[in-house]
């Protein structure tokens, strides 16, 4: 069956612009987790959707990044004003509770020039 | 938040020897402990994981162990080949741990 699909899967921008990233879970996932990757680096927690509740947003670095799940499906990571310390991959997972394995994409590489 | 430290950040194992990766934990509340394997522009995937009612599980070569009065837990693998080389992650629920790079030396 269909993983979780990342879109895109490369972006390159500006430092200053502003950048959508979207992650697609595996279906009946109720939650959906957001990770940071930089080179060589481990995964950093972002923010963590489950069900309806309201999102653990705890990991964000900065007002300038957000979060949303609508529907309780695709979710958007949204980075306003890049910085280039902003590059890195982004990492999308999804599981059906947190106790259980996480299914990861393969994550989105952002490149801030 | 949980916090999750991991030992050794890197290894280099001969083929057919066993590889030891050791993780500790903060939140005594946490129960559940998964292991991830990333290989080069791959997200992690899911290789064996424990929980909080069970000392050791093991899956052919993949053997965990845990100590939740210590909060240690273990990754052991055995009779290593190449293909094992890759980056292995631990965690405790969704958050994880530093990573280790595994390189397995034919």
């Amino acid at each position: 069956g269909a993983g979780v699909s990342q879109s895109p899967s490369n972006k390159v921008t500006e430092k200053g612009k502003d950048v959508e990233l979207r992650c697609d879970p595996i279906s009946g996932h109720t939650a959906l987790y957001w990770y940071r990757q930089s080179l060589g680096q481990g995964l950093e927690f972002l923010i963590y959707f489950q069900g309806n509740s309201a999102p653990d947003k705890s990991g964000l670095p900065s007002d300038r990044f957000s979060a949303e799940r609508t529907g309780g499906s695709v979710s958007t990571l949204t980075i306003q004003r890049t910085q280039q310390e902003d590059s890195a991959v982004y990492l999308c997972a999804s599981s059906l509770r947190t106790d259980q394995p996480q299914h990861f994409g393969d994550g989105t590489r952002l490149s801030i020039l | 938040g949980e916090n999750v430290e991991q030992h050794p950040s890197t290894l280099s194992v001969q083929e057919g020897d066993s590889a030891v990766i050791k993780c500790t934990y903060s939140d005594s509340a946490s129960n559940y402990f998964p292991w991830y394997k990333q290989e080069l522009g791959k997200g992690p995937q899911l290789i064996i994981d424990i929980r909080s009612n069970v000392g050791e599980k093991k899956d052919q070569r993949i053997a965990v162990t845990l100590n939740k009065t210590a909060k240690h837990f273990s990754l052991h693998i055995t009779e290593t080949q190449p293909e094992d080389s890759a980056v292995y992650f631990c965690a405790a629920s969704f958050y994880f741990g530093t990573g280790t790079s595994l390189t397995v030396i034919p």
